[in-house]
């Protein structure tokens, strides 16, 4: 199995700041690699896929990058309704795999 | 538009067997592409995917749970079944079934709880 590892575990940031988060894979996944992101009590909501495309209704200030092992998630002018727990998962092979997540909080 | 709902038991004994359904509209299952899949979460812990079904019937499942999982649909009712035999309480967790694209998930259903306790 692919090992998805994301850091921070978690970061507290303000209105404003931009925000990165790391997903190491632990082999090359190519772009095979998606970020969501999950409000307590609520289904994940998918941001980014392969990468770097923004999915539909994802505001802008949310933007990915990276390929084979390293990967990050970078939010830009961070907004209240950014707070939540951030996963990455790859789709390079089976099994799918997520990372641990990274707990966003706002300052 | 896309959405899909999850239906099962909310409470299951240790060593029984859980069938969970996830009804879906928006799409169809025999449609070249389309593929669904089943992703759980324990309380307070991260994703974990589960099994995974495709339009012509190819089937994926997580290797540590490949013999308690059994995933199937239902492409006339829109309706995609997994059930997972043996159960036990690290099995309590929210079941989340969810409309895959291109290997991502692109849109989840609402989450099940489902509590394994005697």
């Amino acid at each position: 199995d692919i090992q998805m590892t994301q850091s921070p575990s978690s970061v507290s940031a303000s209105v404003g700041d931009r925000v990165t988060i790391t997903c190491r894979a632990s082999q090359g996944i190519s772009s095979w690699l998606a970020w969501y992101q999950q409000k307590p009590g609520k289904a994940p909501k998918l941001l980014i896929y392969a990468a770097s495309s923004l999915q539909s209704g994802v505001p802008s200030r949310f933007s990915g990058s990276g390929s084979g092992t390293d990967f990050t998630v970078t939010i830009s002018n961070l907004q209240p309704e950014d707070f939540g727990i951030y996963y990455c998962q790859q789709a390079y092979n089976y099994p799918y795999t997520f990372g641990q997540g990274t707990k966003l909080e706002i300052k | 538009q896309i959405t899909l709902k999850e239906s099962g038991p909310t409470l299951v004994k240790p060593t029984q067997t859980l069938t969970l359904t996830c009804t879906f509209s928006g799409f169809s299952l025999s449609t070249s592409g389309v593929g669904v899949g089943w992703i759980r979460q324990p309380p307070g812990k991260a994703l974990e995917w589960l099994a995974l079904i495709y339009w012509h019937d190819e089937k994926h499942y997580s290797p540590s749970l490949r013999s308690k999982l059994t995933i199937t649909k239902d492409t006339s009712e829109n309706q995609v079944v997994l059930t997972m035999t043996n159960i036990n309480p690290v099995d309590t967790a929210t079941y989340y079934c969810a409309h895959r694209h291109g290997g991502y998930f692109d849109y989840w259903g609402q989450g099940t709880l489902v509590t394994v306790s005697s």
